[in-house]
């Protein structure tokens, strides 16, 4: 059972448009959520990450929307470039017992920005 | 500059002969963790290891095993590897923000 849902599984986005990307979870113990980019013959990198108590976090073009009572959180990428061609990944991340975190995975978006 | 290396990037072998795949860390962080990636099932996380002796299972360790003797290092260690372990791999090191490795493709024949 998947517990971080992500969608859609790839997405094409014209230059400048605006690329969205939604994840929905049901674990409530969730208390970080990073999403990662990771391009071709790269391992994933983090982008941009977001704790509970706010609701938006914004980095340059890329923005996290979180909405807690829904269990969602979604990336914003503002004018989109070709150079963001690449697969994203959300997580959520939790405290196991012995003092160790989960990070549970999404399974990817792969985003295409026509020039 | 902080980075986790890994090697090979690349290898082709043949089912059953034993292979390791190495990674280190230069940012002296206590968590690391292997994950295999493949199409469609996004990143699995194989074994992790919270410090130097201590390693424990992830989603998927069946196949696999770890040492982590060192607090850098985190090999990969694959007994008798089989088809189905053809995969992308990745090491990672970091609790909060992970630092991914940049991956070693296996190619079991």
């Amino acid at each position: 059972q998947q517990q971080v849902k992500q969608s859609p599984q790839s997405l094409i986005v014209q230059k400048g448009g605006i690329s969205i990307i939604n994840c929905a979870y049901e674990n409530t113990a969730f208390d970080y959520f990073p999403w990662y980019q990771q391009f071709p013959g790269k391992g994933p990198a983090l982008l941009i990450a977001i704790r509970p108590d706010v609701s938006e976090k914004k980095e340059g073009r890329f923005t996290i929307s979180f909405n807690k009572s829904a269990k969602q959180f979604s990336l914003h990428i503002m004018d989109s470039q070709p150079g963001d061609s690449a697969t994203y990944f959300c997580a959520a991340s939790k405290r196991n017992a012995g003092n160790n975190r989960k990070l549970i995975w999404g399974l990817g978006t792969s985003l295409a920005v026509n020039p | 500059e902080a980075q986790v290396t890994q090697n090979p990037r690349y290898l082709i072998t043949v089912t059953g002969k034993k292979l390791t795949v190495t990674c280190s860390q230069n940012m002296n962080h206590e968590y690391m963790s292997w994950y295999r990636q493949d199409p469609g099932l996004g990143l699995r996380q194989i074994y992790y290891s919270m410090n130097v002796e201590v390693t424990d299972k992830g989603d998927v360790p069946e196949g696999y095993k770890v040492s982590r003797k060192e607090k850098r290092n985190f090999p990969l260690i694959l007994e008798s590897p089989s088809p189905n372990q053809t995969s992308l791999y990745f090491c990672a090191s970091g609790t909060y923000e992970q630092y991914f490795g940049p991956g070693t493709r296996l190619t079991v024949t």
